[in-house]
């Protein structure tokens, strides 16, 4: 099992749609979580960090539920250019540095 | 303007030759790292420094040797000992290890024929 989890998609919605990701992750001593959205054959790049309070930036809302070990990314109004992957990242900061990054999930809006 | 600067975009290498691979950043950050992206995976560390004159191995080291000497600078070196080398290498930075943000370069393709 990997350490961090996604599903791959693709993701195929409308525009204006409302969708959600899911991000599973093994190790409960995991301490930082972000999102990070990655444009095909470009370099990824940070959409946002996650809380345990939950956060919310514009569209984006990113949740945390460290009982269940797992983050959430949903995106509300879909536009034409949220098309991208989105990798969900997953900092252990004690026993050694460790980063794990999911494989992303697939989005495509249309019109 | 500050940030991380990866060279060649594109690399071509022919199989039993080493190639290195350049990444700069101008952000003042103490930690870099190398990662490498096959299709359809995750990013994968190769190496990370926290700071000048020391790195560790990440978790596919093998066939890669890297550098510290300045801390704008963390050149990899893919060896013809890594025996499947086609791949998308990401450079990123940071403040410092562990829970901070990571910068990412534009990225070197690298294809080996």
């Amino acid at each position: 099992r990997k350490e961090v989890e996604q599903d791959p998609g693709p993701f195929n919605v409308p525009e204006g749609a409302t969708v959600a990701f899911n991000c599973t992750y093994s190790n409960s001593a995991s301490q930082s979580f972000f999102w990070y959205r990655q444009d095909c054959r470009k370099e990824p790049k940070l959409l946002m960090s996650v809380y345990s309070s939950g956060n919310e930036d514009g569209r984006f809302t990113a949740q945390l539920n460290r009982a269940s070990q797992y983050i959430s990314l949903l995106i509300r109004d879909s536009k034409l250019s949220d098309s991208a992957t989105y990798l969900c990242v997953v900092n252990r900061g004690t026993g050694g540095f460790k980063t794990i990054f999911g494989a992303g999930t697939r989005l495509f809006v249309k019109a | 303007d500050g940030g991380i600067t990866q060279s060649p975009k594109y690399l071509f290498r022919k199989e039993g030759q080493n190639v290195t691979l350049s990444c700069e950043q101008n952000l003042n950050h103490d930690a870099m790292y190398w990662y490498r992206q096959d299709p359809g995976q995750g990013l994968r560390l190769i190496y990370y420094s926290q700071i000048v004159n020391d790195f560790q191995k990440g978790d596919i080291a093998e066939g890669y040797s890297v550098s510290r000497e300045k801390k704008e600078s963390f050149p990899l070196t893919v060896t013809s000992a890594q025996k499947n080398p086609t791949a998308f290498y990401l450079c990123a930075s940071s403040i410092g290890i562990g829970s901070n943000e990571q910068f990412f370069g534009p990225g070197t393709r690298l294809t080996v024929l």
